[in-house]
């Protein structure tokens, strides 16, 4: 079945820090992709999505490319801020209807 | 605040015990998803509804039911407790299927089973 993959956390970085949290899928056809984010005490929000091969996803300095040759769809932010501590999810939609997560990567931004 | 709403926030009970937990979805949003996390098993889709009815299935035990209401808000009901059932239970809404590519999640409910 569909799955998503994603680098295991704990990152710690620095701030200004160059972030990438890797994410890789297995998928049939060809599934929508997103990050979402989720900042303590609250519930998950979309960060970014992108719905075909070669689309890049973009927010709040965060970027993301839809790569189908290598089944990623790393996140990528050039300079982090203390306030990117969260835990970051990635997903997809196939079909049928569900989206499946991956399984989280927190990350924490130090001062 | 995404406007979804889950009630209670937090909940402790003893094994073998049932529980229900509500949720309101964002005004006009017709699919309502409900989702189990958990420190081991990350984020677990366990059902999905659109408008009253049953749309999509996932990895939802027997002792674990849901539905959607009329006026769309829905519950899971969560019987025969076990401590393994302890975990972050989040609703999600959508307009209409999550292919419109958002789902707007609540603040969860911490279920404690003791």
């Amino acid at each position: 079945g569909d799955s998503v993959t994603q680098m295991e956390g704990p990152v710690t970085l620095s701030e200004e820090a160059f972030l990438t949290i890797n994410c890789t899928y297995t998928a049939t056809g060809y599934p929508s992709l997103f990050w979402y984010v989720q900042y303590p005490g609250e519930g998950l929000q979309l960060l970014l999505k992108a719905t075909k091969a070669d689309d890049k996803g973009s927010n709040k300095g965060f970027e993301a490319t839809y790569r189908k040759e290598t089944t990623s769809f790393h996140l990528e932010k050039g300079s982090v801020q203390v306030s990117d501590s969260a835990v970051y999810f990635c997903a997809l939609y196939n079909r049928d209807d569900k989206i499946i997560f991956g399984k989280g990567t927190r990350l924490h931004i130090l001062p | 605040d995404s406007g979804v709403t889950q009630t209670p926030k937090h909940l402790i009970t003893a094994t073998g015990q049932r529980v229900t937990l509500r949720c309101s979805p964002r005004s006009g949003d017709l699919s309502v998803y409900w989702y189990q996390q958990s420190l081991d098993q990350g984020l677990q889709f366990l059902i999905q509804y659109y408008n009253g009815e049953e749309r999509a299935k996932g990895n939802i035990l027997e002792r674990f039911s849901a539905q959607q209401f009329p006026d769309l808000h829905s519950e899971l009901n969560l019987s025969s407790l076990e401590l393994g059932d302890s975990a972050l239970y989040f609703c999600a809404s959508s307009v209409s299927t999550v292919n419109t590519g958002e789902l707007f999640f609540g603040e969860g409910s911490r279920l404690t089973v003791l």
